[in-house]
């Protein structure tokens, strides 16, 4: 079956300084998405990437698919107190409809 | 625009009782997911519904667990009898169509003693 790794599992960071996660898959993707989880909350989700290469921004936070469509990364640019969260990856492979979620990277921002 | 809605917010129960979680999708979205998140196993999908058909089961844990989507307004994923161990946060969420992004709801405590 699909397989998704997501690191860091954890990541305390200074307000001001920048945050990235990864997110690699074991199978070609046909698109990743990417979704934020504040303490208590549910998962919200945040943006979509399908062609390989693409890079989204979203204010601060930056979006980027791999060439392969095999791994992502989400950045975050001079972080805030309000990006505490957990940002988790989620994978739809071609075969299977449903989306397979990674670990998620618990984010601390210290102010 | 409602979002996905889930009752109850918080469930405590004893062993060996029933527990039946609900959840209204969002008007027009046609797949439907229940998600059980733990922090030891983190977000895991239990099963998903296409046009209130059941499509894929494979993450229902045993036969203690079991869902049903009678109409395209409704869902329910039951346990019975419910144990310590399915102790989680349980999450309704639904999408426009299988691939979409989901929208959840605000998920069901469950605390089972």
């Amino acid at each position: 079956g699909q397989q998704v790794m997501q690191i860091p599992q954890y990541q305390h960071v200074q307000e001001g300084e920048d945050f990235t996660t990864y997110c690699n898959s074991s199978t070609t993707l046909s698109n990743i998405q990417w979704y934020k989880q504040r303490p208590g909350g549910h998962p919200v989700f945040l943006i979509q990437l399908v062609k390989s290469g693409e890079v989204k921004k979203q204010k601060r936070l930056t979006f980027q698919f791999g060439e392969a469509k095999k791994n992502s990364s989400l950045h975050i640019t001079a972080t805030q107190t309000t990006d505490v969260g957990t940002y988790f990856c989620a994978l739809s492979g071609w075969s299977a409809r449903q989306l397979t979620f990674g670990s998620g990277t618990q984010l601390t921002v210290l102010p | 625009d409602a979002g996905v809605i889930q009752s109850p917010r918080h469930e405590v129960t004893e062993m060996g009782q029933e527990v039946t979680l609900r959840c209204k999708p969002i008007s027009g979205h046609n797949s439907l997911f229940w998600y059980r998140q733990t922090m030891m196993r983190g977000l895991e999908l239990l099963i998903y519904f296409n046009n209130n058909v059941p499509i894929d089961d494979s993450g229902m844990p045993e036969d203690r667990f079991s869902a049903k989507m009678p109409n395209a307004s409704f869902s329910t994923l039951k346990i019975q009898p419910s144990e310590p161990r399915d102790s989680a946060v349980y999450f309704c969420a639904s999408s426009r169509d299988s691939g979409s992004p989901l929208h959840f709801g605000n998920g069901t405590r469950l605390t089972v003693t």
